[in-house]
């Protein structure tokens, strides 16, 4: 089955723990793309990678990595996470940014950070 | 950060009625508009992607058109049933960095 998973699903942790999320796709997608979901404020993108090894800032960036090394994981690096970062996060990915792509997303992780 | 807007913010429609939203997004360096459904504890689904002005995209009683000069997006239900209720979302794609900046959503509650 074409999909994307993320994990963990939910998440409970404490400030400066380093944690990862992560994402992987089974359909040989070039883009891929984590967001976080925060009431009032729509999605808004962390990071994208247009493919292997290219990884580029979206909106929010601050206070997360990212690493592509292969084409069907991105994972997502939290070094020191601050309750600020509790929200719920979505990871997507789609065959290309060719705008006429759609995107695909994961079920969601949501993260609590006390 | 370019802004993307939905409107309304939140819609209640009783069943039969068509209903219809508004997404507006910058008019420059436009590359994509992408329109998405998300049930409470679902994720995202796509509805349509659109990139040519004056598309006109359809799928069963939901429809959506496009207009890249002035900067929006409707999107039309039509004969609305329960099953539709949702958060619809809209997304630009920016051609320059093909980043994708999304609107708030229109939650819409069809009551039966």
């Amino acid at each position: 089955e074409a999909q994307v998973t993320q994990n963990p699903r939910y998440l409970i942790t404490v400030t400066g723990k380093k944690l990862t999320v992560t994402c992987s796709q089974n359909m040989n997608h070039e883009y891929m793309s984590w967001y976080r979901q925060d009431p009032g404020l729509g999605l808004r993108q962390i990071y994208y990678s247009m493919n292997v090894e290219v990884t580029d800032k979206g909106d929010v960036p601050e206070g997360y990595k990212v690493s592509r090394k292969e084409k069907r994981n991105f994972p997502l690096i939290l070094e020191s996470p601050s309750p600020n970062q509790t929200s719920l996060y979505f990871c997507a990915s789609s065959l290309a940014a060719g705008g006429w792509e759609t995107q695909y997303f994961g079920p969601g992780t949501r993260l609590l950070v006390l | 950060i370019l802004n993307v807007e939905q409107s309304p913010q939140s819609l209640h429609v009783q069943e039969g009625d068509s209903t219809n939203f508004t997404c507006s997004f910058p008019s420059s360096n436009f590359y994509a508009l992408h329109w998405y459904r998300w049930e409470t504890a679902k994720s995202p689904e796509a509805l349509f992607v659109m990139t040519l002005n004056g598309d006109e995209k359809k799928k069963g009683r939901i429809s959506a058109t496009l207009n890249t000069k002035e900067g929006y997006s409707y999107l039309y239900i039509k004969g609305s049933q329960p099953e539709d209720s949702a958060t619809y979302l809209c997304a630009f794609l920016n051609g320059g960095t093909y980043k994708y900046i999304f609107g708030t959503g229109t939650r819409l509650k069809v009551l039966a």
